[in-house]
């Protein structure tokens, strides 16, 4: 079992560029996460996705889009890069269902460096 | 917005003894969870140990343990017989157990523990 996977591992990307983050899970998982780490800041939630067809706004959401299409996939997207979105982008899953708020499941990271 | 705060950057203990790390909430809400996550250099973040707040007693993983106290919303994390592999950053975080918050993670900034032979 995978758990969750991130693609890709580094990327260094040109300011005003487009990118994709992509992420899937096999864990059946119905709600996922994306967040951003910054040294000294901990990790702040960027958008969230309940179930799939759904997404919502996290704590720092601007200038970041995703989608929910299926069950398994979350990618985050920059539609034009800026120097400040260089980061770590951690994707996360957990289960919601049944009334228990479990832990969330990390992938293992994507570091973006945007020039 | 919960706030969660983790006061001490960096911190040092040597194998074998045992170390405390500090966190400490801000929150209006009577129900919710805390986490200790880990995150090693391999940058993978891994559960350490979750409370939630309607239990009294503190929770334990082996040579983890929390003093939760929720008046004083303090949430600090011990580990005992420090181990080398146990060098990693230490995030604390806040959940909310209310079904419209519950997606929303609060994360502190941080603790690095160094672990000394």
């Amino acid at each position: 079992i995978a758990g969750i996977t991130q693609a890709p591992t580094s990327q260094i990307l040109a300011a005003g560029r487009r990118m994709t983050l992509r992420c899937t899970q096999d864990m059946r998982h119905n709600a996922m996460y994306w967040y951003r780490q910054d040294l000294g800041l901990g990790l702040r939630l960027i958008h969230y996705s309940n179930t799939a067809g759904t997404t919502g706004k996290g704590e720092v959401p601007d200038g970041y889009s995703v989608s929910r299409a299926n069950t398994d996939d979350f990618p985050l997207t920059l539609a034009s890069a800026v120097p400040s979105q260089t980061s770590v982008y951690f994707c996360a899953s957990s289960d919601e269902g049944g009334g228990a708020y479990n832990e969330q499941f990390f992938g293992p990271g994507t570091r973006l460096t945007v020039l | 917005a919960q706030t969660v705060t983790q006061s001490q950057p960096e911190m040092s203990v040597q194998e074998a003894e045992t170390v405390t790390l500090s966190c400490t909430y801000d929150t209006s809400e009577s129900d919710y969870y805390l986490f200790w996550y880990k995150q090693p250099p391999s940058r993978q973040m891994i559960l350490v140990i979750r409370q939630e707040a309607y239990k009294q007693q503190n929770a334990t993983e082996n040579r983890f343990s929390v003093n939760f106290q929720k008046a004083a919303k303090s949430f600090s994390l011990k580990i005992s017989d420090s181990q080398l592999g146990d060098a990693a950053m230490y995030f604390c975080a806040y959940r909310s157990a209310f079904a419209g918050n519950f997606n929303k993670f609060y994360f502190g900034s941080g603790t690095k523990l160094n672990v000394k032979p």
